[in-house]
């Protein structure tokens, strides 16, 4: 079955860390673009931030300011978001989603996982 | 940053149709993707490239974009179609992606 899941979400306390991780399965993970899309309780979708095929470009929301940093294992089909000195705007759930090859959408999406930021 | 806005939300009689807009600086220079969100589930691709259909997405729903606004077209509405819409294009300047605002369909 083609699918994303992920996984890593929690409650964390402010300035704390958090490592998010989507397993892709079913489809052929390295000839994909990736991506994080966020959304904030009761808010609407925000991208966060996407990654090329082989990992060599990364692009980030600009008002991130440089807190998350985006990889991939193409050899465990595994997507990560290490976000650091979180906020309590970082409260959402994350979802991983895979970029249509060549075009600028999201054909496939993960349920998500929720990021509590609170003390 | 490029900016897309949308109406929070739109009413309509079941059997009748919602038409959605989302607005952009030029942005029938760019292609338009539509995603569906039903509550507590994940976003699904109802449109993309302007008006085209996934498979399984039914012919009632459609797409269209010119000059400043695209529009998503529900025709024949559905208790099944309240949910949340996002609009969604590629800021080539920027090289990020921007969402629209969403707007949440209620059928009355």
């Amino acid at each position: 079955e083609v699918q994303l899941v992920e996984s890593g979400g929690g409650l964390v306390q402010p300035g704390g860390s958090l490592r998010l991780s989507c397993a892709a399965s079913g489809f052929t993970f390295s000839r994909y673009w990736m991506t994080w899309v966020r959304q904030a309780p009761g808010k609407g979708l925000e991208w966060v931030a996407n990654i090329k095929k082989d990992g060599s470009e990364k692009y980030y929301v600009d008002s991130l300011k440089g807190r998350f940093t985006i990889s991939r294992d193409n050899a465990k089909n595994s997507l990560s978001l290490q976000m650091n000195s979180l906020r309590a705007e970082d409260t959402a759930v994350y979802y991983c989603a895979r970029e249509g090859v060549g075009v600028w959408y999201f054909d496939l999406w993960g349920r998500g996982t929720l990021v509590t930021v609170s003390s | 940053s490029y900016v897309v806005t949308q109406p929070p939300s739109v009413s309509v009689a079941p059997g009748q149709t919602a038409r959605i807009s989302c607005g952009g600086n030029n942005i029938g220079d760019k292609g338009v993707h539509w995603y569906q969100q039903k509550p507590g589930q994940a976003p699904v691709l109802v449109v993309h490239d302007d008006d085209a259909r996934p498979s399984g997405i039914p012919e009632r729903i459609s797409g269209s974009n010119s000059g400043n606004t695209a529009t998503l077209t529900i025709s024949r509405v559905e208790a099944g179609d309240e949910a949340d819409y996002y609009c969604q294009v590629w800021d080539s300047d920027s090289d990020h992606y921007v969402f629209g605002t969403g707007t949440k369909v209620t059928v009355l």
